[in-house]
């Protein structure tokens, strides 16, 4: 597609309850982040792929949280028994390659909310 | 690890005027960018700052990067209510596993009075 798509736009759930968010990437992009951005805070890095390797999570705030991309295209973020703290605006970037090389261009975000 | 701060954080201007948004970052990064965000939407890549001394302009909008002082700035002239938004700087860094990415400040939520 044109940019990077994410679904839902908007999800409430209730707590203890599993969510899946989604990313289409832009087509080609090597490089796939996610970021979680809580009200009125910048973005926090949460995870990093290279095709469809996992090659940084640093940032997951917990082992409910779950990432992945199968087949180096798109890419789903899983929050397994979902808490308060947990309602964000989940964001997704890609980029062609390298972030220290391309630009990385971001989606337009699942906003979470938890109840 | 690379970390970014942004002041002010808040910011408060009449149309007209003039004011300046500074990013300040810890490590060596090779890249600087300018978001822009309204609300509930998504980031709006503004500027890309990639070597020392880089000057962007864009309307009334211009941002340079000094890489010694690592040091960037958003310069607003002559404000407009339209440039309401909150305003984030990033830089591209090692995250935490070893993977390049983008490290963002807390972003500055600035409000333009007519």
């Amino acid at each position: 597609g044109a940019g990077v798509s994410q679904s839902p736009r908007y999800k409430v759930a209730k707590r203890g309850q599993d969510v899946a968010l989604r990313c289409d990437p832009i087509s080609g992009h090597v490089s796939l982040f996610w970021y979680q951005q809580a009200l009125g805070q910048g973005p926090e890095f949460l995870t990093y792929f290279q095709n469809e390797a996992q090659l940084d999570k640093s940032g997951l705030p917990s082992d409910r949280f779950f990432a992945e991309r199968p087949e180096g295209s798109v890419s789903t973020l899983k929050i397994q028994r979902t808490q308060q703290e947990d309602s964000a605006v989940y964001l997704c970037a890609s980029s062609l390659v390298r972030m220290v090389n391309t630009e990385a261009f971001f989606g337009q975000g699942t906003r979470l909310t938890v109840v | 690890e690379l970390k970014v701060e942004q002041n002010p954080l808040f910011l408060s201007m009449q149309e007209g005027k003039n004011y300046t948004i500074y990013c300040n970052y810890s490590t060596t990064s090779d890249r600087l960018y300018w978001y822009r965000q309204d609300p509930g939407k998504s980031l709006e890549s503004l500027f890309v700052l990639l070597s020392n001394g880089a000057v962007k302009q864009e309307g009334r909008l211009m941002a340079s990067l000094d890489t010694k002082a690592r040091l960037s700035t958003l310069h607003i002239t002559a404000a407009v209510h339209d440039l309401s938004a909150t305003y984030f700087c990033a830089a591209v860094g090692y995250m935490g596993g070893g993977a390049d990415g983008l490290t963002f400040g807390k972003g500055t939520h600035l409000i333009i009075q007519p």
